[in-house]
């Protein structure tokens, strides 16, 4: 079984200031993990992803996340928050031992980034 | 069209009718995935098609959930005897088999009354 944690409904940062939205996951295996944003009437967007390699991984709009084996975890991170990153984000895992379901996600219940100015 | 489209943006209908909902995939990607999003959740996986058969349909509800995808683009997820339960956001991604990116629409919302 896979499943992914988002701890916090709603995180509020001030413009300019670094920004974290938290992901902790479980899969009996290795993750494939993820990173998607929905903007209000919007469908969802691709952010960024970690397969293998470098545990920092850089991905659209200035985002980031960083791979963390032994806590489970794959924050999201950006280090200077814009008023137009508003918006809900979505972790999401794979097991990349589960054959035959494609790339099938299982996504965390969101968290709500408000940026202010 | 550059990306996936899904028809109807929204649904209304009464309980117990049937529904269908569309979904034109990006020209290509093999792979078609339904989702469903229910208020204050993330996307619930149903149903995942790798061309034109169901690979993995194992987050149907129920029998009253259908999906086809008989030429490998177009999609129709079919619901019977719709419930107020049913009342969701029904998302459709495609991608190709081995990025992990996937492509969403931007849903049909379903209310059932």
């Amino acid at each position: 079984a896979q499943s992914v944690a988002q701890p916090e409904d709603q995180v509020n940062v001030a413009e300019g200031n670094p920004l974290t939205v938290k992901c902790t996951y479980s899969v009996s295996g290795n993750p494939y993990l993820f990173w998607y944003v929905q903007y209000p009437n919007r469908g969802l967007q691709f952010l960024l992803k970690y397969i293998t390699g470098d545990n920092l991984v850089k991905g659209s709009y200035g985002f980031e996340a960083e791979f963390n084996k032994s806590q489970t975890s794959f924050h999201l991170k950006k280090p200077s928050a814009l008023v137009s990153d508003s918006a809900l984000y979505f972790c999401a895992v794979r097991d990349w031992e589960l054959t035959g379901g494609g790339n099938k996600l299982t996504f965390g219940t969101g968290t709500q980034l408000k940026v202010e100015l | 069209g550059a990306g996936v489209s899904q028809t109807p943006s929204n649904k209304v209908t009464e309980k117990g009718k049937y529904v269908e909902l569309r979904c034109d995939p990006i020209s290509g990607h093999t792979a078609l995935y339904w989702y469903r999003q229910s208020l204050g959740q993330g996307p619930e996986f149903l149903i995942y098609f790798q061309g034109t058969g169901a690979a993995d349909d194992s987050g149907l509800p129920n029998d009253r959930f259908f999906a086809v995808r008989p030429e490998g683009s177009v999609s129709t997820l079919k619901i019977q005897r719709t419930e107020r339960g049913d009342s969701a956001v029904y998302l459709c991604a495609t991608g190709t088999r081995n990025t992990g990116e996937l492509f969403f629409g931007e849903g049909s919302r379903l209310t059932v009354l």
